[in-house]
């Protein structure tokens, strides 16, 4: 098992371009986040799904689009990059819907600039 | 608004000393803890999880931590700590939703050999 995949590692972008993050769990697990991590602060969520053609926003979702068409995979939009979103993203999955009741499994990260 | 607090953003520690990382958390309700780990250059990973039964709770490479309801707290604990241990830990606690939790802003330990 691979686990969770991110790509890529690192980017950097002008302000006003926009990317998408990718994510994949070979896992065959529901439930799949997307998170950033600033200093200082914890992780927070950014958008979820529990499970193909479901997802919903989390506590920062301003700025950021997800789609889920299959179970392995969770892509993170960002439509038009901002200084603010400069940070390191994490994606997550876990077997359960009810994301307390389980461990998660988190990527390597991607470290997004933006200038 | 629920939140997680840990009280040490970094700590320096020699090896073989103990460690005690504070975790405290607002949410009045049922809770289910977790302390996870992420090691230099490695993903982020559960390092112990608590959710009912014997407050204290023993986690992967001699970790534990003991569930305080009174005290809103879940610190995190070792007897004799490691050059290895050296990572970034972070506390989070369930929130009344069942897909999200919440997340403290994690302690740097920075174990000298």
């Amino acid at each position: 098992n691979a686990g969770v995949t991110q790509t890529p590692k690192f980017q950097v972008l002008k302000t006003g371009q926009s990317m998408t993050l990718q994510c994949a769990q070979d896992m065959n697990h529901e439930y799949m986040s997307w998170y950033r991590q600033d200093p200082g602060m914890g992780l927070r969520l950014i958008h979820y799904s529990v499970g193909a053609g479901i997802t919903d926003q989390g506590e920062v979702p301003n700025g950021y689009n997800v789609s889920r068409s299959t179970t392995e995979d969770f892509p993170l939009r960002l439509l038009s990059a901002a200084p603010s979103q400069t940070s390191v993203y994490f994606c997550a999955s876990s077997p359960a819907r009810d994301v307390k009741a389980d461990t998660q499994y988190f990527g390597p990260g991607t470290r997004l600039t933006v200038l | 608004a629920q939140s997680v607090s840990q009280h040490n953003h970094h700590v320096i520690l020699s090896e073989a000393a103990s460690l005690e990382l504070g975790c405290n958390y607002s949410y009045g309700g049922t809770v289910n803890l977790f302390w996870y780990v992420q090691y230099p250059g490695q993903h982020l990973q559960l390092l112990l999880k608590y959710f009912s039964g014997d407050p204290l709770v023993k986690g992967i490479k001699g970790f534990e931590a003991e569930f305080i309801k009174s005290k809103f707290s879940f610190n995190l604990r070792k007897p004799s700590v490691q050059w290895s241990d050296t990572a970034e830990y972070f506390c989070a606690v369930s929130s009344g939703s069942n897909y999200q939790l919440i997340w403290g802003a994690g302690t740097k330990l920075i174990i000298k050999p």
